[in-house]
């Protein structure tokens, strides 16, 4: 089955330190999103990133980093500069060729820091 | 800059009502509008997509309306069961670019009572 496969689930992140968010899918899809999401505040934009090698700020860009070396992936790096990482993170892919394709979310990933 | 509210934040209902769910958007020059639901702990799983040239869609007990020129949406939710029990979130493209970015509302948190 076509989908969006994050890793992990859970991660604990110590101060100071960088950790990665993986984020697959097989859907062919050539946009593909990170959200991050507070109780409360609902889905807030880290990156985006429309073609292979190429991304953008999202609202809450600081503190993270992204890369888009193959269509299939798009991970996350929560660098030791984001100071209040805990929250929930979601990946997401659309086909924006076709303007409001449907957007396809993968699990989530929950970041406690210890 | 494009605005998505949804009221209300909660909403508590016995089982078998129908009940209806509300967006209200700000920029009416918007490609399409998504419903998504969100149970807790989870990714958001999508339920209806709505083309801007359409004005309802529907999926089993759910239908979703869309009226461009007032900037709502509704979600009807009928014959309500306690496996509706979740996080209701809608979403819709930004209008004034082709960037394929999204804004997503607060979301409604629904409690189907047994």
């Amino acid at each position: 089955d076509g989908g969006i496969t994050q890793s992990p689930k859970y991660l604990f992140r110590k101060e100071g330190q960088n950790v990665t968010l993986s984020c697959e899918q097989n859907l062919n899809h050539d946009a593909m999103y990170w959200y991050r999401q507070d109780p409360g505040q609902g889905l807030r934009l880290i990156y985006y990133s429309q073609i292979v090698n190429d991304f953008q700020k999202g609202d809450i860009a600081e503190g993270y980093s992204v890369s888009r070396e193959k269509k299939e992936s798009f991970p996350l790096t929560v660098t030791s500069a984001q100071k209040n990482p805990t929250a929930f993170y979601l990946c997401a892919s659309s086909r924006p060729a076709a303007p409001g394709s449907v957007l396809t979310f993968g699990a989530g990933c929950w970041i406690t820091v210890l | 800059k494009q605005e998505v509210t949804q009221i209300p934040a909660a909403l508590s209902v016995p089982e078998g009502e129908n009940l209806v769910l509300n967006c209200s958007f700000t920029d009416s020059a918007i490609y399409n509008l998504q419903w998504f639901r969100q149970d807790p702990g989870k990714g958001l799983t999508s339920l209806l997509l709505i083309q801007s040239s359409q004005r309802e869609q529907t999926s089993g007990r759910l239908n979703a309306s869309l009226d461009k020129s007032s900037g709502r949406s509704t979600l009807y939710i009928a014959a309500s069961q306690p496996g509706d029990s979740a996080t209701y979130l809608c979403a819709v493209p930004h209008p004034r670019n082709r960037d394929d970015k999204i804004i997503f509302g607060k979301g409604t948190r629904l409690h189907i009572l047994p």
